[in-house]
Order: structure tokens, then C-alpha cells, then sequence
């Protein structure tokens, strides 16, 4: 089964640091990748997405995709609480017979320290 | 513009019942999309609809059902409820395209379910 995995954490990280959330993913004909944050009791929202090799940067988030290696990454600089939150890695996917769906992973907690 | 309507929000069942869930995508947005939130599954996607035709369906069972309308709402009907059923259910709607899921998906609040 083609899958999307991310370090359930929690992640705790001090205000002002960087935050680096990790995803891999099994399908490698993925093209694109998405990071959602999750508010607790909330539902999910965009914050960045890339569908090209490299980093993508977005004022203090970062995207980097690696495609070899099947592994996309999301960098949070200067964090703040409220950047508190779950973060979920999405990954497009298609099955044999072309169909195409967004897949999620279970999504990283992310705690920053004041 | 107006975001994704879900409704309803919140709903108590008993097992054996059926539910039906209801979403409104934004306006232009022919994509609606269902998903499973659970605390130790994520989210899990039950089935897409693009201009009324299920595109694309996830690993649920057949008491899973979708469909969608020709202004693009989508319902979709759990029957013969279990207790593992409780869930979060999410509705998200974007652009789509001929080809798939395209874009960023927009999600809705959520229709929490439980059942006794």
C-alpha cells in the first residue's frame, strides 16, 4: 500500500528556533506535496506546497523536496506559539489504474516552547 | 467567498443506524473530496467526486457511499453504523481538473460523529 510517513512527535521546539518536520513517501511517481497545519479542533489548512526538486520558501517556512530520495521536509525559522499545531504531509498518489488521490500522513505535533 | 458547509456538525448514532452527511463545496470548486479523521489513523480518503462521478475511491467499505450533485454538493450516507465508525469526517473541495485532484484542497469544518 503506497504510504506517507511522518515522526508523530510531539515535537517541542523553544520560541525562535527552527522547526524541522520530516515526510517520506512510497510512490514514486508522485509530483506533488503539500504541508497542511491542523489546529487542535480545527480542520486542516495549506500553509506550502512544491512540486519541483529543491526549496521552495514562503516568509518563514521552507519547503524542500527531494525526490530521490522520496522525502520532503518543512523548516518553521523564528518559530511561535503559534505555530503550535499538527502538521500533515500530503502526497498525491495514483493507483493502477491512473486514478489520482491525496494521501496524508498522521501528521507531526509540533509544541514551541515560550 | 463563502468557504466548505458541512452539515451537520455534530451527530450522536446508535449502532445498526444510518447517516447522512452533507458538504458544499465553494462555489466554482467541481472537486469534493471525503475524508476519515481518526486519532490513530489520520486522515483517510474515502472517495472523490468530480462533476457528479466518483473519480476515486479509498480502502472503506461498501457501506461507505458517496454521490454528488449537479451544483456540485455532496452527501455521502454511512449505513449499519459500528462503534468504530465514530470519527471526524472531513469534506474538501478544489478546482479539480480532468486529470485528478488538482490544487490545494479546501477542507471544511467537519461533521463529528459518534456512535453508541
Amino acid at each position: 500500500q503506497k504510504e506517507v510517513e511522518q515522526n508523530s512527535g510531539p515535537l517541542s521546539v523553544p520560541e525562535g528556533a527552527i522547526a524541522s518536520l520530516n515526510c517520506t513517501y512510497s510512490d514514486r511517481g508522485s509530483q506533488s506535496f503539500f504541508w497542511y497545519r491542523q489546529y487542535s479542533g480545527k480542520s486542516p489548512e495549506l500553509i506550502m506546497f512544491i512540486y519541483s526538486n529543491g526549496d521552495k520558501e514562503d516568509g518563514r517556512f521552507t519547503a524542500q523536496l527531494n525526490k530521490a530520495s522520496q522525502y520532503v521536509s518543512l523548516l518553521i525559522r523564528d518559530s511561535q506559539p503559534s505555530d503550535s499545531a499538527t502538521y500533515l504531509c500530503a502526497v498525491n498518489m495514483f493507483d493502477d489504474f491512473g486514478n489520482e488521490k491525496l494521501t496524508f500522513g498522521t501528521g507531526t505535533r509540533l509544541t514551541i516552547i515560550p | 467567498k463563502a468557504g466548505v458547509t458541512q452539515t451537520p456538525r455534530y451527530l450522536i448514532k446508535t449502532r445498526g443506524q444510518q447517516v447522512t452527511l452533507s458538504c458544499s463545496p465553494i462555489s466554482g470548486h467541481r472537486s469534493v473530496s471525503w475524508y476519515q479523521q481518526t486519532p490513530g489513523q489520520g486522515l483517510q480518503f474515502l472517495f472523490e467526486y468530480f462533476s457528479e462521478t466518483q473519480r476515486n475511491k479509498g480502502n472503506f467499505p461498501g457501506r461507505f457511499s458517496g454521490r454528488q450533485f449537479s451544483n456540485s454538493r455532496s452527501e455521502m450516507n454511512v449505513s449499519t453504523l459500528e462503534l468504530g465508525d465514530s470519527a471526524l469526517y472531513l469534506c474538501a473541495s478544489s478546482l479539480g481538473g480532468t486529470s485528478g485532484i488538482t490544487g490545494e484542497l479546501f477542507f471544511g469544518e467537519g461533521s463529528r460523529l459518534t456512535v453508541l
